[in-house]
């Protein structure tokens, strides 16, 4: 168990729809990543929160969003979905310092259906 | 930008023989190295990652990865596998701005049998 949770495990919806994916890091951790795992693209990294802050985005689509909350939770907003955003969705923390480079924990995932 | 081939998308060994998975890298500046295995319906989880420093580097589970700045490689190793190795792996490299977010490569599923 990495210590980062979460939630839901699975997510099944329509197209057009919008659906909220929860993510909490491990105790103390100060950064949060969100990645996105397909079978056509990959591993890809969406976006980076640190202490609240939008740090760096990647690969992100204008449909999604994120925000960290002051208790260090992070929820990825995911709208007018299409039947491609179907995926695996990680979430994954790290103290994260500017001078080190630290593994990052990773959740166990949210499955995401879209039909 | 930062990248990461892993030429093998399995890699099949016998349990009890030595096990390599590949991983090529292409950074401008220090390479921050990692890898990382997916059991199914699972997460990633750690195993070991290069900074700086000794080339060989040691992780969990008794494996091992060696860095290799002239062929730009960072291969996973193992002496002896184990059956309950078999997972998918990957190999990632970290952004070396600061921000730190991880470039995965595609995958290498390692198989090993009885």
């Amino acid at each position: 168990d990495s210590g980062v949770t979460q939630t839901p495990k699975h997510l099944i919806t329509a197209t057009g729809q919008r659906v909220t994916l929860r993510c909490s890091p491990r105790s103390g951790d100060l950064s949060v990543y969100w990645y996105q795992q397909s079978l056509d693209q990959g591993l890809q990294f969406l976006i980076q929160y640190y202490n609240g802050e939008e740090r760096a985005k990647g690969n992100i689509l204008e449909r999604f969003s994120a925000q960290q909350f002051p208790d260090l939770h992070s929820e990825l907003n995911l709208s007018s979905l299409e039947l491609g955003d179907s995926a695996l969705y990680f979430c994954a923390s790290s103290p994260f310092t500017e001078l080190s480079y630290n593994e990052q924990f990773f959740g166990p995932g949210t499955r995401l259906t879209v039909l | 930008a930062q990248s990461v081939a892993q030429p093998e998308d399995q890699v099949n060994v016998a349990e009890g023989n030595p096990l390599t998975v590949k991983c090529t890298y292409s950074v401008s500046g220090n390479p921050y190295l990692f890898w990382y295995v997916q059991y199914p319906n699972r997460g990633l989880q750690f195993l070991l990652k290069y900074i700086t420093g000794d080339n060989l580097v040691k992780g969990s589970y008794g494996f091992e990865a060696e860095f290799n700045k002239s062929q730009t490689s960072f291969h996973l190793k193992k002496p002896s596998a184990l059956v309950s190795d078999s997972a998918l792996y990957f190999c990632a490299v970290s952004d070396n701005t600061g921000f730190q977010k991880l470039v995965f490569g595609t995958g290498t599923r390692l198989l090993v049998s009885p």
